[in-house]
């Protein structure tokens, strides 16, 4: 069974600093590992996803994540955050062997602060 | 319209009514999902629509959840003698993905309120 953890609930950085958001996740089969972003009253968004090419991924607005398979990672960072980042990011699991069930982490919430 | 959409976005109920809440995915996407939301929490699976396949329900809490998919697009999730632990946001999703690789696209939610 897939499962995610997300490590912090809250986050918090100054404007320009680096963000790192943090994702471990347990799968008995290679996964596809997603993150979303939600921000206030409005729905999810895709930010970026792993499915087995690349481990570093690139996503929009200035983030990536890098899959680690040795330490089941897929940490989430940007090197500078800007105020607009502040959201509700959720770390996503799906397996791949079958349809597109998504299991969600409890997420974390991201404060930036000028 | 380009997105999903949702309907209500809120919802204030009484204990024990029923309530229904659509949703209208993207043109063409097959697959439909639904998802709840509670304070605090990350998103809960309720239930998976695929073309004409068997919805997998698996998410269901209890036997007063129940969803249809008519004619392969909107869909209405149905909560029977509502309780107060249903108070939630009830997020509905789409795709033109099977696998599991593909990119599910959100509506804005239904926040449903039980009084």
């Amino acid at each position: 069974a897939q499962s995610v953890t997300q490590l912090d609930s809250h986050v918090s950085v100054s404007e320009g600093t680096p963000v790192l958001l943090r994702c471990n996740y347990s799968s008995s089969y290679s996964p596809s590992l997603f993150w979303y972003v939600q921000h206030p009253n409005k729905g999810l968004q895709l930010l970026l996803k792993y499915t087995s090419a690349a481990t570093l991924v690139k996503g929009i607005n200035g983030f990536e994540a890098e899959f680690k398979k040795s330490e089941t990672s897929f940490h989430l960072t940007k090197p500078s955050a800007h105020m607009s980042d502040a959201a509700e990011y959720f770390c996503v699991v799906s397996d791949p062997r079958g349809y597109n069930k998504l299991i969600f982490g409890a997420g974390t919430r991201l404060a930036v602060h000028p | 319209g380009a997105g999903v959409s949702q309907s209500p976005s809120n919802k204030v109920t009484e204990k024990g009514k029923d309530v229904e809440l659509r949703c209208d995915p993207i043109s063409g996407h097959t697959a439909l999902y639904w998802y709840r939301q509670s304070l605090g929490q990350g998103l809960e699976f309720l239930i998976y629509f695929q073309g004409n396949s068997a919805p997998d329900k698996s998410g269901l809490p209890s036997d007063r959840f129940s969803a249809e998919r008519t004619g392969g697009s909107v869909s209405t999730l149905t909560i029977q003698r509502t309780q107060q632990e249903d108070s939630a946001v009830y997020l509905c999703a789409s795709s033109s993905s099977t696998g599991g690789t593909g990119e599910l696209f959100f509506g804005e939610g239904s926040r449903l309120t039980v009084l």
